[in-house]
């Protein structure tokens, strides 16, 4: 069975600072990953996704993520920090075995100071 | 090209009560999931539908139950409601099986907010 971890359930930045969400997995065999957004009151957006292929990728709103598969993590990252960055966001987890489905962590909700 | 819409956005329901949500899934995308995301937590997976079939299920009980149409729309039926069945409930659509080439990537709709009383 996959799982996922997210360290630090809040993360506070200024503005213009960089960004980093941790996420780390549990997967027993190659796992899809992927980082969504939510917005207060919305759904979930995808930011990015990472399949096969090049490790680092690169997603919308000028956020990237790299996948290290000796440290099976895939943090997300940003070199600048906007205001409208604020909001939640959730890694997730999907193998091709067992149930099609992602397995989501608990989420960090970043906050941008100005 | 039309997103995934969910209905009811808001509702209250007492313990013991029935609900049903409603899903129109994105224009060309044939699979359903629900999600159920408990306040300060990710989603949690209940089921899938593909061509009107269940394909999967989380680990949620029997009075979680769901139907997809020909027209690849979605309801969530929840019976005997329970206080921790308050969350959202998201609803996402995709474009084949996601054990397939698909790659897993899911189009969210806005959810619906169930409050139980």
């Amino acid at each position: 069975a996959q799982s996922v971890t997210q360290l630090g359930s809040h993360v506070s930045v200024s503005e213009g600072a960089l960004v980093l969400l941790r996420c780390n997995y549990s997967s027993s065999v190659p796992p899809y990953l992927f980082w969504y957004v939510q917005y207060p009151n919305q759904g979930l957006q995808l930011l990015l996704k990472y399949t096969t292929g090049a490790t680092l990728v690169k997603g919308i709103n000028g956020f990237e993520a790299e996948f290290k598969k000796s440290e099976t993590s895939f943090h997300l990252t940003k070199p600048s920090a906007h205001m409208s960055d604020a909001a939640e966001y959730f890694c997730a987890v999907r193998t091709d075995t067992g149930r099609r489905a992602l397995t989501f962590g608990s989420g960090t909700r970043l906050q941008v100071q100005p | 090209e039309t997103g995934v819409t969910q209905s009811p956005t808001h509702l209250i329901k007492t313990r013991g009560q029935q609900v049903t949500l409603r899903c129109s899934s994105q224009s060309g995308h044939n699979t359903v999931s629900w999600y159920q995301q408990a306040l300060g937590q990710g989603p949690q997976f209940i089921f899938q539908y593909y061509r009107e079939e269940e394909n999967g299920r989380g680990n949620f009980p029997p009075r979680f139950s769901g139907l997809q149409f020909p027209n690849y729309s979605s309801e969530l039926n929840v019976n005997a409601l329970e206080l921790d069945d308050s969350a959202l409930y998201l609803c996402a659509s995709s474009q084949g099986l996601a054990g397939s080439s698909n790659t897993g990537e899911l189009f969210f709709g806005e959810g619906s907010r169930l409050t139980v009383l």
